[in-house]
């Protein structure tokens, strides 16, 4: 399920399943987004990155979607597993050199 | 190769005293970043750097100054600490700011203020 507000969105999986985790962008000028991992007491960590001028990339186990049409970006996660289980953020990067700006982030949570 | 390292892990400030986050990084990279994660929230940009001697503001950098004295170091200054500024401080660099994304992050210094 979901949650808004002050919470951060939540998505809850059963181990095995493949699972999708959005984000809208604010930017119509950025040129590039790269999903992070951010696990509990650590610092975000990269997990995959796509270049405004594709729509679709694919990692191990992970592919990223890119719509500029409605500026939205998405994180798939094929055969989802418990050490999956952490918060993910989607970051934008607009015209200033190397600076990201990070969306709220969703929490996955991934049941045995 | 460390990466990129930030001290101290925790720290409890009362209100009004100052304190220096370090951060240090050991892969010359030339851009570096402190980022700021409230509970629940994303990362939000305070200052970067995009060289030694070269500094600018980010998103919230009000209550906060930074230096880049060198190509390692990218120390964080907190004057007169006040409650809002409890939250967990992330240092960032990258190589190359423009023709890569990639930020490698340090493990967060967690502060309080009281």
């Amino acid at each position: 399920g979901e949650s808004v507000g002050l919470h951060l969105p939540t998505l809850s999986v059963q181990e095995g399943d493949n699972s999708i985790i959005n984000c809208a962008y604010s930017n119509s000028a950025s040129d590039y987004f790269i999903w992070y991992k951010q696990e509990s007491g650590k610092g975000p960590q990269f997990i995959i990155d796509i270049r405004s001028n594709m729509d679709k990339r694919q990692g191990q186990r992970v592919t990223v979607l890119l719509n500029k049409t409605v500026k939205h970006l998405s994180l798939q996660i094929a055969a989802t597993q418990p050490g999956d289980s952490a918060v993910y953020f989607c970051a934008e990067r607009g015209t200033s050199y190397g600076k990201l700006t990070f969306g709220q982030g969703t929490i996955l949570t991934v049941h045995p | 190769n460390a990466g990129v390292t930030q001290t101290p892990k925790f720290r409890i400030l009362k209100i009004g005293q100052s304190m220096t986050l370090q951060c240090t990084q050991d892969m010359n990279h030339n851009y570096m970043y402190w980022y700021r994660q409230d509970p629940g929230m994303g990362l939000k940009l305070i200052y970067y750097s995009v060289g030694a001697g070269i500094t600018d503001k980010g998103e919230v950098p009000n209550g906060y100054n930074v230096s880049r004295s060198t190509t390692e170091d990218f120390p964080l200054r907190l004057e007169l600490a006040a409650p809002s500024q409890t939250s967990v401080y992330f240092c960032a660099s990258s190589f190359r700011g423009r023709d890569t994304g990639e930020l490698f992050f340090g493990e967060g210094s967690r502060l309080t203020v009281l």
